[in-house]
């Protein structure tokens, strides 16, 4: 079983819709989680960063931590063409090591 | 803004070869990282590197080594290059300033032949 999970899509939405992207992980050590966005051909970039359980909003953007779940979620509101990316979640524990486990990321695709 | 660049965006190698990938970042950051990016997979780490000289694996270090002999630079080696190497190659680095946050470089499409 791999330790991040998360479901690869593609997922196809239309402009306005509210998306929901979603990761599952195995390993309860897990204190750090973060959600990156990847253009085709580029580096992934840091959109949200959460410590621990709870939730976290910037923007159009929220975050949410389940740690009793060991589930995590980014919520789009508003979806626009722009947001069409690969979006990937990570996660480390807070061990002091920076090991940062990627989940295999889920293509987003909002259409016009 | 940080910039993490990488020497190469395409390189092309042949089986056996012994292949250099190059990281350099701008910002003192004092913690860097090789992943590689296969579909279905995602970003898997192969190795990071706390301060100058000091390494550590990651989870698929096979077939790969590393080199930081200065703070800004990164160095990922193929030994012998292999074509289940054949990958996209992505450095990244992290500052204790910037608390989680790993800067990426655009990447190296390697296709080993």
């Amino acid at each position: 079983q791999k330790e991040v999970e998360q479901d690869p899509g593609p997922l196809s939405v239309p402009e306005g819709a509210i998306v929901s992207l979603n990761c599952t992980y195995s390993n309860s050590a897990f204190q750090y989680f973060m959600w990156y966005r990847q253009y085709s051909r580029k580096g992934p970039e840091l959109l949200m960063y959460t410590y621990s359980s709870g939730n976290k909003e910037d923007g159009r953007f929220t975050a949410q931590v389940d740690k009793s779940s060991k589930y995590i979620s980014l919520f789009i509101r508003d979806s626009q063409p722009s947001d069409s990316a690969t979006y990937l979640c990570a996660m480390r524990d807070g061990s002091g090591t920076y090991k940062y486990i990627f989940g295999t990321g889920t293509r987003l695709k909002v259409l016009a | 803004d940080v910039k993490v660049t990488q020497s190469s965006r395409y390189l092309v190698k042949r089986t056996g070869e012994k292949v250099f990938l190059e990281c350099v970042q701008d910002m003192d950051h004092e913690n860097m990282f090789w992943y590689r990016q296969d579909p279905g997979l995602g970003l898997r780490l192969i190795y990071f590197s706390y301060d100058v000289k000091m390494k550590e694996k990651g989870d698929i270090p096979e077939g790969y080594s590393v080199s930081r002999e200065k703070k800004e630079r990164f160095s990922l080696i193929l030994e012998s290059a292999s074509t289940n190497q054949t990958s996209m190659y992505l450095c990244a680095s992290r500052g204790d300033r910037e608390g989680e946050k790993l800067f990426f470089g655009s990447g190296t499409q390697l296709s080993v032949l």
